[in-house]
């Protein structure tokens, strides 16, 4: 398995404001994802976090909303920018291990008011 | 385009109760297929990965089976106990130009003592 680490774990934001979450591996990975629940859903993949590279963003994500950085095997960051109440979920980090099991951290909870 | 669906979407059952959760996805061309449980407000935890190439996987009292053909897994729980509570979602991961991991809906599991 693998130990992922997430701060916050929860935050409360104003509108219009912007945040940033970590998430730290205990081991190096490959893959690095993105996740977001939004209340009562299921999850949604924002994007695939790329060593040194561009995050590659699903649809209906922009970077411009969801900068991601990863500058190294271990940690990535995703920003949430210019929030609105809309964005009052829960984001979820995830590694990928050989055979493609993936591993989830504990989340970050926003609540946008 | 690949759709998971989880019957039942909420599941209440006295404690000692064996039970199934049906998934069902719409394309059998996956790699793996994935079980997880969250508990409210928290990151997902990984239960069982059954390959493409797997009928089946078991931990303890769970039981996951895979039939590509028909498109279906269902996760069985034996001698279920109140710190079994909690929403199980199941993923499947899909390769090619896709190559991301489609969740399910959920089932929302309530284990009555």
């Amino acid at each position: 398995s693998a130990v992922i680490s997430q701060k916050p774990s929860r935050d409360i934001c104003q509108r219009g404001t912007s945040l940033t979450i970590q998430c730290q591996v205990d081991s190096q990975v490959t893959m690095m994802f993105w996740y977001r629940q939004q209340p009562g859903q299921s999850l949604t993949l924002i994007a695939t976090a790329n060593q040194g590279s561009e995050a590659t963003y699903e649809s209906g994500f922009v970077i411009d909303k969801f900068p991601i950085s990863r500058p190294n095997l271990t940690f990535s960051t995703l920003t949430v920018s210019n929030m609105s109440p809309e964005d009052s979920s829960i984001y979820l980090c995830s590694v990928s291990r050989v055979g493609g099991e993936l591993f989830f951290g504990e989340g970050s909870r926003l609540t946008v008011l | 385009k690949q759709e998971v669906t989880q019957i039942p979407a909420a599941l209440s059952v006295p404690e000692g109760e064996n039970l199934v959760l049906n998934c069902s996805f719409t394309d059998s061309a996956i790699y793996n297929l994935q079980w997880f449980r969250q508990d409210p407000g928290k990151g997902l935890t990984s239960l069982l990965l059954i390959q493409s190439s797997q009928r089946e996987q078991t931990s303890g009292r769970l039981n996951a089976s895979l039939d590509k053909s028909s498109g279906r897994s269902t996760l069985y729980i034996a001698a279920s106990q109140p710190g079994d509570s909690a929403t199980y979602l199941c993923a499947v991961y899909v390769g090619g130009a896709t190559n991301k991991l489609i969740f399910g809906t959920g089932t929302l599991l309530a284990v009555q003592p």
